[in-house]
């Protein structure tokens, strides 16, 4: 399996603040590379797919990058509704797997 | 906009199976080239996926669950389902049903279900 691994596994920030996140995987996934975001008791949403495209209807604000094993998304100022917790996931291969998770905190 | 959702018993007894239906609206399940997948969320944990279905049938299994499950679909009724056998309290957890979309550069679960929360207790 391929094993995804984010960096930090939580993370305070502020209104306004740029935050990025990482995601690295333990062997080259291309471009597939896939960025959610989950609220409580919520399903997970859909951000960022193929590393680097903004899925229709997320704002701006997000964007991903990076290929082969190491990748980024990246928030460019803080709203409110973006504290939350974000997963990467590769789609290069079966098993699908999914990082542990980044608590994006007040 | 095609929904997803979950639906089956929310209590299950250690050593029986659990079978979660996913009824997709909006669309048919058998148009366009997508796989139907289940993912499950341990209470406050992360995100594993389970396993998928193609609208011919053909499955991909998590090994780590492969001898436990099975999912199927019935295109007539517009769901899939999975069964999980011989479940213990390790199996309890959130199971949410989701689409896999691609294109030429990527796949992606999206939409997904709202999710349904399985305990396994006695």
């Amino acid at each position: 399996d391929i094993q995804m691994t984010q960096s930090p596994s939580s993370l305070s920030a502020s209104v306004g603040d740029r935050v990025t996140i990482t995601c690295r995987a333990s062997q080259s996934i291309s471009s597939y590379l896939n960025w959610y975001q989950q609220k409580p008791g919520k399903a997970p949403k859909l951000l960022i797919y193929a590393a680097s495209s903004l899925q229709s209807g997320v704002p701006s604000g997000f964007s991903g990058s990076g290929s082969g094993t190491d990748f980024t998304l990246t928030i460019s100022s803080l709203q409110p509704e973006d504290f939350a917790t974000y997963y990467c996931q590769q789609s290069y291969t079966t098993p699908r797997t999914f990082g542990q998770g980044t608590k994006l905190e007040i | 906009q095609v929904q997803l959702q979950e639906s089956g018993p929310g209590l299950v007894k250690p050593s029986q199976t659990l079978s979660l239906t996913c009824t997709v609206s909006g669309g048919s399940i058998s148009s366009g080239s997508y796989y139907w997948s289940w993912v499950r969320q341990p209470a406050g944990k992360g995100l594993e996926w389970i396993g998928r279905v193609y609208t011919s049938g053909s499955t991909n299994y998590n090994p780590s669950l492969e001898s436990r499950v099975t999912i199927s679909v019935d295109t007539s009724k517009n769901q899939f389902s999975l069964k999980l056998s011989s479940v213990t309290a390790a199996d309890t957890a959130v199971y949410y049903c989701a689409r896999e979309d691609r294109n030429d550069v990527g796949r992606w679960f999206d939409p997904w279900g709202q999710g349904t929360l399985v305990t396994v207790s006695s």
